[in-house]
Formats: structure tokens, C-alpha cells, sequence
């Protein structure tokens, strides 16, 4: 079975500094989809950014970007230019690419609580 | 397009209760999902839904129920309530279980059981 590890319960960053949340996952799959959801705390859960395993290239979205190591099975996030808005537990996620089995079923990590500093 | 609501948002059970909490998508979503959240963890899955009339047990499916009668609809059900159920619920959609197909999640419900 999969699992997703998320070693740090807790961060902190100053605003408009940079921040790396880490995520390691254990799998036997060499296909697979790897996900950052953010959750304010309004509780409604946000995607933030999104890496296929096959895909050599690091996933962007405008400030949010990730370092994936497949070999590693690792997957950080980096939010560079932190803002206010961005204080939120964010978790990482991982669902298999093979149809039939976990029918595109998400396995979260246990989250990391990000505290953005004014 | 509303997107995928719940509810109730809250709600207060004593030990022994029943409920049903009702997930409502107008995303016209084959899959839905059933989540809950309890402190210090991710979420898990309860039961998910690969088509209307289909369901079928995820990580912790004990003491649930569920049923989609209709595919913009997902019912799960607490048929008798108690207090390892106080959580956080949450009901997700998505087009498809696979490749990039994205998760969309409802607001939450928040459960007490005393």
C-alpha cells in the first residue's frame, strides 16, 4: 500500500521570503500523480499544484513550484514571495495512474501547518 | 455553478443517533468521494462512488453507509452514532478516477457526537 509522509507538522516564514514544505511517499508503482492541496482556514480545499510521475519537468504555478525527485520519492513544495494569504495547512497527496485498482482514490500525507510572519 | 456543496455544515449527534449528510455536485461528475478529517491527520476515505447507482468501500468505512441514486448526489449515512465519528467530513467529485483528473472538495461538515 502507498503512503505519504509529510516530516514536518509545523513551519514558519517571514513575508516575501521562501519556504520548502517536504513530502516523501512510499510506492512500488512507476506510474502515478502527486498533488499540494492547501486548506485556510476556512477548511475548503484548495489544489495548489499538481506533477505527473512520468513528467521529468518540475511543476509551476506562478509562485508554487516543486522539486521532484523520483528516485528519492520525494516531493517538495516551494512557495517563493510568501504572503499572508498563503498560512494555511497544506498536504500532500498521491494517486496511482492505474485505473481499476485505487479508482483515482487520493492518499494524503498528514498535512504541514504554514504560519506566514508579517 | 455552485460546485460541490454540503450539508449540513454542522451538526451535533448524541451516542446512538442517526444521520445522513447530503454532497451535491452540478459538475456532472462521475466520481464522488467521502472523506473525513481528524486532527494531527490527513484526510482518509470513507467510500467513494464511481458512477451513479455504484459505491464501494475506501480506508475506513466502518460505520458508514452511502448510497448515489442519482449521480449529482451522495448520501452517507450514520446509522447508529458514536463518538470515534466526531470528525471533519468532506465530500469530493471529480470527472474521472484517472491521469490529472482533479479533485474537488466541498466545504465541510462538522460532526460532534457526544
Amino acid at each position: 500500500a502507498q503512503t505519504v509522509t509529510q516530516s514536518q507538522p509545523e513551519m514558519s516564514v517571514q513575508e516575501a521570503e521562501t519556504v520548502t514544505l517536504s513530502c516523501t511517499y512510499d510506492t512500488s508503482e512507476s506510474d502515478y500523480y502527486l498533488f499540494w492541496y492547501k486548506q485556510p482556514p476556512s477548511r475548503q480545499m484548495i489544489l495548489v499544484i499538481r506533477q505527473e510521475a512520468y513528467k521529468q519537468q518540475n511543476a509551476t504555478e506562478n509562485r508554487f513550484s516543486v522539486n521532484f525527485q523520483k528516485a528519492a520519492k520525494s516531493f517538495s513544495l516551494k512557495i517563493s514571495d510568501s504572503q499572508l494569504g498563503d498560512a494555511a495547512m497544506y498536504f500532500c497527496a498521491y494517486r496511482s495512474a492505474y485505473y481499476g485498482g485505487s479508482q483515482g482514490n487520493l492518499i494524503f500525507g498528514k498535512g504541514t501547518k504554514l504560519s506566514v510572519k508579517p | 455553478n455552485a460546485g460541490v456543496t454540503q450539508t449540513p455544515k454542522f451538526r451535533v449527534l448524541k451516542t446512538g443517533q442517526s444521520m445522513t449528510l447530503l454532497c451535491a455536485q452540478d459538475m456532472n461528475h462521475e466520481y464522488m468521494y467521502w472523506y473525513r478529517q481528524d486532527p494531527g491527520m490527513g484526510l482518509r476515505l470513507i467510500h467513494y462512488s464511481v458512477g451513479e447507482g455504484t459505491t464501494a468501500k475506501g480506508e475506513v468505512p466502518d460505520g458508514y453507509n452511502v448510497s448515489r441514486l442519482k449521480k449529482q448526489n451522495f448520501l452517507l449515512g450514520l446509522e447508529s452514532a458514536a463518538p470515534s465519528q466526531t470528525s471533519v467530513y468532506f465530500c469530493a467529485s471529480s470527472k474521472s478516477g484517472q491521469d490529472y483528473d482533479e479533485q474537488f472538495f466541498g466545504p465541510g461538515t462538522r460532526l460532534t457526537v457526544l
